[in-house]
């Protein structure tokens, strides 16, 4: 569902389990995508992303799902580390040049130990 | 690893007054953005510049907000007449080319509007 202000949906998990993490996007134009990561008092940090053609991509630890026919991403994060508590967004953008990015609401992800 | 840099990190400001906002993009980026994020909300798009005029602007970014390249390496946010609402965090971006490329972020800067 939708958040406002400070109430960022939550997802804890235990240090070394798995996390997913899932957006939802609304613009079917959309061909790009990425998710970033934002600690606390810092910018967003790339974290990977993603073209409309492909659906799976994944990085060091991280994996990112793309599905096209529900407008859905997912970031998963295997043996997650406390290092890994943040507040992670997804962000789309459609076409080429200097549109900018849309970002999601944001998911805050904490790493209990 | 290259970053783009931003400055100040925290601005106070009277209601009325100009601000600039300053931002260094990675050398060899040729894409530069402007985005803020109002206290616990979602980053939202400003605008975007390349070869030294605006490409894209948002609805937010109305006559009050004016973007600059004064030389080879700053990029700069100018916002005219602050109102109280104009508090937030700043973010400068920059991209290495435009359409499919991630954008890298400094850290931003914190204006507040008193």
């Amino acid at each position: 569902g939708e958040s406002v202000g400070l109430h960022l949906p939550t997802l804890s998990v235990q240090e070394g389990d798995n996390s997913i993490i899932n957006c939802a996007y609304s613009n079917s134009a959309s061909d790009y995508f990425i998710w970033y990561k934002q600690e606390s008092g810092k910018g967003p940090q790339f974290i990977i992303d993603i073209r409309s053609n492909m659906d799976k991509r994944q990085g060091q630890r991280v994996t990112v799902l793309l599905n096209k026919t529900v407008k859905h991403l997912s970031l998963q994060i295997a043996a997650t580390q406390p290092g890994d508590s943040a507040v992670y967004f997804c962000a789309e953008k459609s076409g080429g040049g200097a549109d900018g990015l849309t970002f999601g609401k944001g998911t805050h992800l904490i790493i209990q130990p | 690893e290259p970053e783009v840099t931003q400055t100040p990190s925290h601005q106070v400001t009277q209601m009325g007054q100009e601000v600039i906002l300053r931002c260094v993009p990675i050398s060899n980026h040729l894409y530069f953005y402007w985005y803020r994020q109002i206290l616990g909300q979602k980053v939202e798009f400003l605008v975007s510049f390349y070869n030294n005029e605006i490409s894209e602007k948002s609805e937010i970014f109305d006559d009050q907000f004016s973007v600059e390249r004064p030389d080879g390496s700053n990029f700069t946010l100018k916002i005219r007449s602050t109102k109280l609402e104009d508090s937030a965090m700043y973010f400068c971006a920059s991209s290495e080319l435009g359409g499919i490329q991630p954008q890298h972020f400094g850290d931003g800067t914190r204006l507040s509007i008193l």
